[in-house]
């Protein structure tokens, strides 16, 4: 089974903290993505990356910049946090960009908490 | 852009069939997606629909027509666990990440 860890369940920064969250998946899954998750938006996609070194802007990348130094491994960074990114940050993998193989594995969450 | 509406909150009869559909608008289609989503849990994958028709997986069914930009998916024999949001979204040619819609919540009652 694919495992997508992510490193913190729970996180409480204040405003103008840099944030670091990371994400690890064990599949050598070659697509890696980051969504948050409010109440009434769903999940929404901030950043994703295809390759070791490569990124691509989501929906909403403002505030928000990623590191994928290996594959397994891609890092979300809040470089000044504010209270309007409090939110649940879910990373996932996958397999292949689209088609059957396209789907994604979920990490548990990051839940942010910005005051 | 893609744009993709679901129905907010559903309740549903244990033992009943519940159908949620979901519309979307894309500007190029490249496959739509059902995943499961339990309170407090991550996303769970359940379907894939590139082809029109109906894809059976047990008790869970989706369907999808992309001339109308129209799937459902359709939950028969409904057991308390299934009680969970679930969240549709589509692929567009365009871009390789997944956009989601706002999700479905379901209740199902005793």
């Amino acid at each position: 089974d694919v495992k997508v860890t992510q490193s913190s369940r729970y996180l409480v920064k204040r405003t103008g903290e840099k944030v670091f969250l990371e994400c690890v998946q064990d599949m050598d899954h070659e697509n890696m993505f980051w969504y948050r998750q409010d109440p009434g938006l769903g999940l929404r996609l901030i950043y994703f990356s295809y390759d070791v070194k490569m990124k691509e802007k989501g929906d909403i990348p403002e505030g928000y910049s990623v590191s994928r130094e290996k594959k397994e491994r891609f890092s979300l960074i809040l470089e000044s946090a504010s209270t309007n990114q409090t939110s649940m940050y879910l990373c996932a993998s996958s397999r292949l960009a689209g088609g059957l193989g396209g789907e994604l594995f979920f990490g548990e969450g990051s839940r942010l908490t910005v005051l | 852009g893609q744009n993709i509406d679901q129905p907010t909150e559903m309740t549903a009869t244990e033992g009943a069939i519940v159908q949620i559909n979901c519309t979307y608008q894309t500007s190029g289609f490249n496959g739509l997606f059902w995943y499961q989503q339990h309170a407090g849990e991550a996303p769970t994958f359940l379907s894939y629909n590139v082809l029109d028709g109906l894809e059976e997986k047990g008790r869970f069914s989706s369907f999808l027509s992309r001339s109308k930009g129209y799937s459902y998916l359709l939950l028969k024999e409904l057991q308390m666990k299934d009680s969970a949001s679930y969240l549709c979204a589509a692929l567009d040619t365009g871009r390789r990440a997944l956009t989601f819609g706002s999700g479905t919540r379901l209740q199902v009652q005793p």
